[in-house]
């Protein structure tokens, strides 16, 4: 059964504190790695899908890498409007997308 | 401008009852999804439609009935509520020609009394 588990389940940084979130992933046949941002009361934004081992997406200051087991999303120097939970999704070879339970991160000022 | 709208936002419904959530998108996908977020903060896929086609079906209580007008719609009716039903709801939707990134509507909470 496909798997996808989040760690830490929650981050407190200090606003600048760059800090890194893992993801690990156990799929049959991965066909992309995703990472998405859900504020409270809110559904998931997309931010990056990942393809190959190797591959890396930048945007501000989120980076997502992709190894064959796992996924890492940086955060530098992050800000208190990066405060939210993080999920990362695998698909697999038969459409289905499994999401872990998330990183909830919590930026101080 | 809203791409993936839900409706209702909430829904306050008493057990046995039947409800349906409104699900509509304006980007053009061709496949839609729908998802159950529990008090674990778990995403759960429950069924997605292809072109109105049901494509995936997860292991859910056949109280549950998604109906897929057209491919900009996609609607989750269901029946006799109990109250492990109450989670939130998310619709999304998808476009095989652009790598499966999946976009989320803003939820419907549905609490069962």
């Amino acid at each position: 059964e496909d798997q996808v588990t989040q760690s830490p389940e929650a981050l407190r940084l200090q606003e600048g504190e760059s800090s890194s979130l893992n993801c690990s992933y156990t799929v049959s046949g991965l066909r992309g790695l995703f990472w998405y941002r859900q504020d409270p009361g809110k559904g998931p934004e997309f931010l990056f899908t990942l393809y190959s081992a190797g591959e890396e997406k930048e945007k501000e200051r989120l980076k997502a890498t992709l190894t064959k087991k796992e996924s890492f999303l940086h955060i530098t120097a992050p800000k208190p409007e990066d405060s939210a939970t993080y999920l990362c999704a695998a698909r697999s070879n038969d459409y289905k997308l499994s999401f872990g339970a998330g990183t909830t991160v919590t930026v101080r000022a | 401008d809203t791409a993936v709208s839900q409706t209702p936002k909430y829904l306050v419904t008493q057990m046995g009852n039947d409800k349906s959530i409104k699900c509509e998108q304006n980007l053009g996908h061709d496949t839609m999804y729908w998802y159950k977020q529990d008090s674990k903060k778990f995403l759960k896929i429950m069924f997605s439609y292809n072109n109105k086609e049901l494509i995936i079906n997860e292991t859910v209580p056949n109280r549950f009935s998604p109906k897929s007008p057209d491919k900009a719609h996609l609607n989750l009716h269901i029946n006799s509520l109990e109250l492990g039903d109450s989670a939130v709801y998310f619709c999304a939707s998808s476009s095989r020609t652009n790598s499966y990134e999946q976009y989320f509507g803003p939820g419907t909470r549905l609490t069962v009394t």
